[in-house]
């Protein structure tokens, strides 16, 4: 079953403009993902922010989490034609210390127009 | 490194033929993991494994599927009899000691039983 929801399920902008995804889950985690995906290809690990943590930057990328509404958000700034991809949130949970199991939730579709 | 490797990259077979997907995580990762993609489930978990021992296979939709990790560098996810629902693409991922850094997924297998 899937752990994560995110809204919107397809968003389109102009280039330059910004891109907010949002993700919501229900059980307790130790962290929060996000992966992009292109069409056709693998998933690619963006930035991953820890259970502690409030919020996060990377580049072009920030991630905020509110363990208390059980939810996360991403923001692109800045969008490009290229930031054209499909957007992931996954939790991440330690199971007997022995790794961490993810759990994707059904994505974002953003489509940057040039 | 050249990442995870996934092969083959596609395969069509007929409904009742056995089918193996094979993996080569990172070297030095301890945690792989296997992944169903379809437009209607998402992302599902199948199986994982750390140190080569199978962790949790409640993804795992049936008897007909089973997954091995005999050694650090080679996993094999196998299904047998196909079935045409089995028609998806399985990614592999694989993660080291450093859960913080996120996982790294294959090219994926887009498999077609037809």
């Amino acid at each position: 079953s899937q752990q994560g929801e995110e809204d919107p399920q397809a968003l389109s902008i102009q280039e330059g403009e910004n891109a907010t995804m949002n993700c919501s889950y229900k059980t307790s985690i130790n962290n929060l993902q996000w992966y992009r995906q292109n069409s056709g290809r693998g998933l690619v690990h963006l930035i991953l922010i820890r259970s502690n943590e409030r919020e996060k930057h990377s580049g072009r990328l920030r991630v905020t989490l509110d363990t208390s509404k059980k939810s996360s958000s991403l923001l692109i700034t800045a969008s490009r034609a290229a930031d054209t991809a499909s957007y992931f949130c996954a939790t991440g949970s330690a199971v007997l210390m022995s790794g961490s199991r993810l759990t994707f939730g059904e994505g974002t579709q953003l489509t940057v127009n040039p | 490194d050249a990442g995870v490797i996934q092969s083959p990259r596609h395969e069509v077979t007929e409904m009742g033929q056995e089918v193996t997907l094979r993996c080569k995580p990172i070297s030095g990762h301890n945690s792989l993991f296997w992944y169903r993609q379809t437009m209607m489930r998402g992302l599902e978990l199948l199986i994982y494994f750390n140190n080569n021992v199978p962790i949790d296979d409640s993804g795992m939709p049936e008897d007909r599927f089973s997954a091995k990790m005999p050694n650090a560098s080679f996993s094999t996810l196998k299904i047998q009899p196909s079935e045409p629902r089995d028609s998806a693409v399985y990614f592999c991922a694989s993660g080291g000691r450093d859960t913080d850094v996120g996982y790294t997924f294959g090219s994926g297998t887009r498999l077609t039983v037809v």
